[in-house]
């Protein structure tokens, strides 16, 4: 089955830096890349998505990119804001979704 | 619409003890799935069902057990619980399967003592 994998573990930014976070896939018939954001003691949240068919997309401060050739995906945020401290997941799915171990990704002030 | 609900959000359970996590949907999805989140790690998939009276395994369904008897239920029942179910569980439900977006309940916390 799709196995994905997810990096770096933990971040850590200052306030207005940008921040990436990559992901790697095994299954070259995924065909949907979404991205979690998931606050401490809440539910996952969709921050954006990306699919195969695309390979750029952007959503004001943050955008994903997918490169199929070489089945990986990344999540950039710019001008970060402590707002953006959460946990952040990456997925792949051609039909079941399997998820990234996920990202700690610290704002400081 | 209230989305996707779940109860309880808390429990404790004794080893060797069973019960039935609720899930509920209103957005009339064909959809829905049972995750679990152990601490400090991503969303693995238990059980997932395509549409009432279809219901197929995840990646980890070993101990557990589902139902789908209408589009708004989906129900997650663990048999003589373990301490290694001990989890956040996350009931999630989309319209369509594999490129839509899942929306997840707010989680039911599983310790077993």
């Amino acid at each position: 089955g799709e196995n994905v994998e997810q990096h770096p573990s933990t971040l850590s930014v200052q306030e207005g830096d940008s921040a990436v976070i990559k992901c790697t896939y095994s299954d070259s018939a995924s065909n949907y890349f979404p991205w979690y954001k998931q606050e401490l003691g809440k539910r996952p949240q969709l921050i954006i998505d990306i699919r195969s068919n695309v390979g750029e997309k952007k959503d004001q401060r943050i955008a994903v990119t997918l490169n199929k050739t070489a089945k990986h995906f990344s999540l950039h945020i710019t001008e970060t804001q402590p707002e953006d401290s959460a946990v952040y997941f990456c997925a792949a799915s051609i039909g079941d979704m399997r998820f990234g171990a996920g990202t700690r990704l610290t704002v400081k002030p | 619409n209230a989305g996707v609900t779940q109860t309880p959000k808390f429990r404790i359970l004794k080893i060797g003890q069973s019960m039935t996590l609720q899930c509920a949907q209103d957005m009339n999805h064909n959809y829905m799935y049972w995750y679990r989140q152990d601490p400090g790690m991503g969303l693995k998939l238990i059980y997932y069902s395509v549409g009432a009276g279809i219901t197929d395994k995840g990646e980890v369904p070993n101990g557990y057990n589902v139902s789908r008897s209408t589009t708004e239920d989906f129900p997650l029942r663990l048999e003589l619980a373990a301490p290694s179910q001990t989890s956040v569980y996350f009931c999630a439900s989309s319209y369509v399967g594999g490129g839509d977006e899942q929306f997840f309940g707010p989680g039911t916390r599983l310790t077993v003592l």
